[in-house]
């Protein structure tokens, strides 16, 4: 398996413009997180989704991040628009129990 | 709420010495724990991790970690560090219920590896 992949590697962008992430989980893994890595924050768990269907998001910041998952291999984290306090490392992990696999993540850097 | 706490913010150690990274837990009942490791740029790799059984449990590259649950502890270790070894270390938790709620991470362990 080609484990999770992550689309784009790294996003450069200017404040205001919509940001789209992409993910793919490694097939049969019926679970779905997306994290935010920053140097101040650490990792947080923004959201997560269970059969497409998201669980909790409570980790979600402001109504300017969305996340969806249309179906069981594809997910996306929107931010919109896009803020200079959004650029971190986003990571998309799947799983079917309490161990997570990541992909490799997506630097977001917004001007 | 569950909580992981990494007391080390940075921990250099020389090329060749003997590692100890501290991780404390706090949730009510016994977790599932994990060790992930962070190269700069790079994403996280699952160094180990314990579910039940065996406190002392092995993981990759040389590495080994032991639940301590009367302390609520779950400190990696590793005999002989190599450079390579520098790098972000990340204790986590996940609860023991059935399902996937996620993992909650600590703040991380940086290690220095002098020559």
């Amino acid at each position: 398996d080609a484990g999770v992949i992550q689309s784009p590697r790294h996003e450069v962008t200017e404040m205001g413009q919509e940001v789209t992430l992409r993910c793919k989980p490694i097939s049969g893994h019926d679970y779905l997180f997306w994290y935010r890595q920053t140097m101040m924050r650490g990792l947080e768990l923004l959201i997560y989704f269970n059969n497409n269907v998201p669980i909790d998001d409570s980790g979600m910041p402001e109504d300017r991040f969305s996340a969806k998952m249309p179906n069981a291999s594809f997910s996306t984290l929107k931010i919109q628009p896009s803020e200079p306090r959004d650029s971190a490392v986003y990571f998309c992990a799947s799983s079917t129990g309490p161990q997570l696999f990541f992909g490799p993540g997506t630097r977001l850097t917004v001007l | 709420a569950q909580s992981v706490t990494q007391p080390d913010i940075h921990i250099t150690v020389s090329e060749g010495a003997s590692l100890e990274l501290r991780c404390n837990y706090s949730y009510g009942a016994t977790p599932y724990l994990f060790w992930y490791v962070q190269s700069p740029g790079q994403g996280l790799q699952l160094l180990l991790k314990y579910f039940s059984g065996d406190t002392l449990v092995q993981g990759i590259k040389g590495f080994e970690a032991e639940f301590k649950r009367s302390q609520s502890s779950f400190n990696l270790r590793k005999p002989s560090v190599h450079w390579s070894d520098a790098a972000e270390y990340f204790c986590a938790v996940a609860y023991s219920g059935g399902g996937a709620d996620g993992l909650t991470f600590g703040k991380g362990t940086h290690l220095i590896i002098q020559p």
